[in-house]
């Protein structure tokens, strides 16, 4: 089983350039998020999913955009890369929105922009 | 704005000793509350999940919650070096999760 999947776990992109972020996961949950990381920083909600089809923004979502055409997959876009979304992405994925469902994390993948 | 404040540390504590960590919160709507502990540069990983005032225990952590005070703690009791982490204090609003900036516990041997 191997839950929350992310590619690549390591990128690096010149100012300018656009790079999608992978994420899946098979755990068949309805609830998928993209949470950003920077230094010493708590998670930022960028962009959630509460089921194929459907998303919405979350506290951060300049820059970025999201797709979700299966329960499986949740990609992030990010188009035109700023130093600025210099950070570590984490894809997490739930089960329901009852409160006692947890996220699950993905490994992550640490964004560097030049 | 959802808020989560987490004192940021680093809290420093002898192995052995009770750690206390605390988390305040700015919405009153907030449902349920979740500790992570998250290694350097590795991902978030669950603790454990509070929803209803008082405490709640498991193994060493207990956390506690105090809905009228917005405020949610986490002791972790018998500290160990292997503790030495970043918590991560999370509140849900329906399917949102929002996230402290987590406070760095260094447990000294």
């Amino acid at each position: 089983n191997a839950g929350v999947t992310q590619t690549p776990k390591f990128r690096i992109l010149k100012i300018g350039q656009s790079m999608t972020l992978q994420c899946t996961q098979d755990m068949n949950h309805n609830y998928m998020y993209w949470y950003r990381q920077d230094p010493g920083m708590g998670l930022k909600l960028i962009y959630y999913s509460v089921g194929a089809g459907i998303t919405d923004k979350g506290e951060v979502p300049n820059g970025y955009n999201v797709s979700r055409s299966t329960t499986e997959d949740f990609p992030l876009r990010l188009e035109l890369a700023a130093p600025s979304q210099t950070s570590v992405y984490f894809c997490a994925s739930s089960y329901s929105d009852r409160g006692s469902s947890p996220l699950h994390f993905g490994n992550g993948t640490r964004l560097t922009v030049t | 704005q959802k808020e989560v404040e987490q004192n940021s540390g680093p809290l420093s504590v002898p192995e052995g000793a009770i750690a206390s960590l605390n988390c305040t919160y700015s919405d009153r709507g907030s449902q349920s509350f979740f500790w992570y502990r998250q290694y350097s540069g590795k991902s978030p990983e669950l603790i454990m999940f509070i929803y209803s005032n008082g405490d709640k225990e498991d193994g060493r952590f207990t956390a506690q919650l105090n809905k009228a005070s917005q405020y949610v703690s986490l002791l972790i009791r018998d500290s160990q070096p292997s503790d030495s982490a970043t918590y991560l204090c999370a509140v849900t609003n329906f399917n949102k999760f929002y996230f402290g900036s987590g406070t760095k516990l260094n447990v000294k041997p």
